[in-house]
């Protein structure tokens, strides 16, 4: 059972150019969930999925955006990348709802030059 | 605005101490939730609070909620090495759709 599955896990990129976070999960979970995570920052939420077929912003979604592909899978996207878009990217699910905790998963360390 | 407090954000404690780790809020929640992260892991679920009042106890760790005072209190017994982490706590306000507000971590270490 491998929970929730992010690729990659490292990857550097130079300012202005794109790519996809890949984010799946194993456990039926209706909401899904992008955060960054920079030093002394906590986790801070980017954007969600609450069921299949919606998204929502979060605290911090400018210069990203998600797809919900299906019910395992949430991607985020860079369009052009900056270098204050550094930082660990964690993928999490949950039921969502009944206080049942977000499950995360291992995470993407994002370096932009 | 939601706002999630947590202190202290480092703690060095000596193996055998307890210590109490806070987190505060803002606002009126459904439910609080403690993460433990390693570094350079992910983060691990310890604990789901759902009502004032509501304890829970793991090995050395007890945590607790208050809803009227808008606090949650993580208790570290006896320590040991093993605890040493950063903790986190997480609220899920009301009316947030499920969303979580992290705040901004505690890391224990933990000295023999």
């Amino acid at each position: 059972n491998a929970g929730v599955t992010q690729t990659p896990k490292f990857q550097v990129l130079k300012t202005g150019q794109s790519m996809t976070l890949q984010c799946a999960q194993d456990m039926n979970h209706n909401s899904m969930y992008w955060y960054r995570q920079d030093p002394g920052m906590g986790l801070r939420l980017i954007y969600y999925s609450a069921s299949e077929g919606t998204t929502d912003k979060g605290e911090v979604p400018n210069g990203y955006n998600v797809s919900r592909l299906n019910k395992r899978e949430f991607s985020l996207r860079l369009e052009s990348a900056a270098p204050s878009q550094t930082s660990v990217y964690f993928c999490a699910s949950s039921h969502g709802g009944q206080g049942q905790p977000q499950h995360f998963g291992d995470g993407t360390r994002l370096s932009i030059l | 605005e939601l706002k999630v407090e947590q202190n202290p954000l480092f703690l060095s404690m000596q193996e055998g101490k307890n210590y109490t780790i806070y987190c505060n809020y803002s606002t009126t929640s459904d439910r609080l939730y403690w993460y433990r992260q390693d570094p350079g892991k992910s983060l691990e679920s310890l604990f789901v609070l759902l009502s004032n009042g509501a304890v829970k106890q793991e090995g050395r760790l007890m945590a607790s909620l208050d809803t009227k005072a808008r606090l949650s209190t993580l208790h570290i017994t006896a320590a040991v090495h093993d605890l040493s982490a950063t903790y986190f706590c997480a609220v899920e306000f009301r009316g947030s759709n499920y969303k979580l507000t992290f705040g901004k971590g505690t890391l224990l270490t933990v000295n023999p």
